[in-house]
C-alpha cells in the first residue's frame, strides 16, 4: 500500500525566506505525485505535480518540486516566501485512482 | 473556471440519523471521489466511482456508506445511521481521467454528530 510521510507539521518563517517542505512516500511501482495548498477557509487547490519527465517541476505562485527517486522523495520549495502562502501544504500520491495525502505541514509566514 | 460545488457547507445531525451530502462535479469530469478529513488528522479516501459504479473503496467505507449518481450532475454520499466518529469535513472530488490526472476538490461539508 502507499504511504506518505510528512515530517514538517508546523513551520514559521518570516517574509522572503526560503521554504523546503519535505515528502517523502512509500510505493514500490510508479507514482504520480502532487502538492495541494489549502489556504485559511478555502478548498484544497493544485500547486503542482509530478508524473514523469524533468523531475524539477514547477507550480503556481512560484513553488517548485523536485522528484528524487533514489530518495522517495518529492520536496517542495519557494525561495522567498510571501505573507500570502501562509496555509496547509498537504504531499499526495496517487497510484491509481485514489489520492493518499500526508498529513500536512501548516506554513506561517510573519511580516 | 469550472469548479466542484458542495452542499451543505455545515450539516449538523443527532446520532443514528441519516444524513446526504451533495457534491456537484464539474461537468466534463468522468470520476468522482469522495474524501473526509476527521479534525487534527490526514484526509482520508472514501471511495472513487465512475461509470456508474464504484471503481475503489477504503476500509472505512463500510455498509453504512453509499454513493449515487441521481442524475446527470449530482453526486452524493449517503451515511446511514451516523456515528459520533463520522464527524469530520468531507469532501468531494473529481477528474477526467485516472493516475495523473489532477483531482480538483470541492469546499467540503462539515459534518458534526452529536
Amino acid at each position: 500500500a502507499q504511504s506518505v510521510s510528512q515530517h514538517n507539521h508546523h513551520v514559521i518563517l518570516s517574509e522572503a525566506a526560503s521554504l523546503e517542505l519535505g515528502c517523502n512516500y512509500s510505493y514500490g511501482g510508479t507514482v504520480n505525485l502532487f502538492w495541494y495548498v489549502q489556504y485559511p477557509g478555502q478548498h484544497l487547490q493544485l500547486l503542482l505535480k509530478y508524473f514523469s519527465g524533468d523531475p524539477l517541476v514547477k507550480g503556481i505562485k512560484g513553488f517548485e518540486a523536485e522528484f528524487i527517486k533514489s530518495k522517495f522523495s518529492f520536496n517542495l520549495r519557494k525561495p522567498s516566501v510571501q505573507w500570502s502562502d501562509t496555509a496547509e501544504y498537504f504531499c499526495a500520491v496517487n497510484a491509481g485512482s485514489k489520492l493518499t495525502f500526508g498529513t500536512g505541514t501548516r506554513l506561517q509566514v510573519t511580516l | 473556471e469550472p469548479e466542484v460545488t458542495q452542499t451543505p457547507s455545515h450539516q449538523v445531525t443527532q446520532m443514528g440519523q441519516e444524513v446526504i451530502l451533495r457534491c456537484v462535479p464539474i461537468s466534463n469530469h468522468l470520476y468522482f471521489y469522495w474524501y473526509r478529513q476527521i479534525l487534527g488528522q490526514k484526509v482520508e479516501f472514501l471511495v472513487s466511482f465512475y461509470n456508474n459504479e464504484i471503481s475503489e473503496k477504503s476500509e472505512i467505507f463500510d455498509d453504512q456508506f453509499s454513493v449515487e449518481r441521481p442524475d446527470g450532475s449530482n453526486f452524493t454520499l449517503k451515511i446511514r445511521s451516523t456515528k459520533l466518529e463520522d464527524s469530520a469535513m468531507y469532501f468531494c472530488a473529481s477528474s477526467q481521467g485516472r493516475g495523473r490526472e489532477t483531482q480538483y476538490f470541492g469546499p467540503g461539508t462539515r459534518l458534526l454528530v452529536l
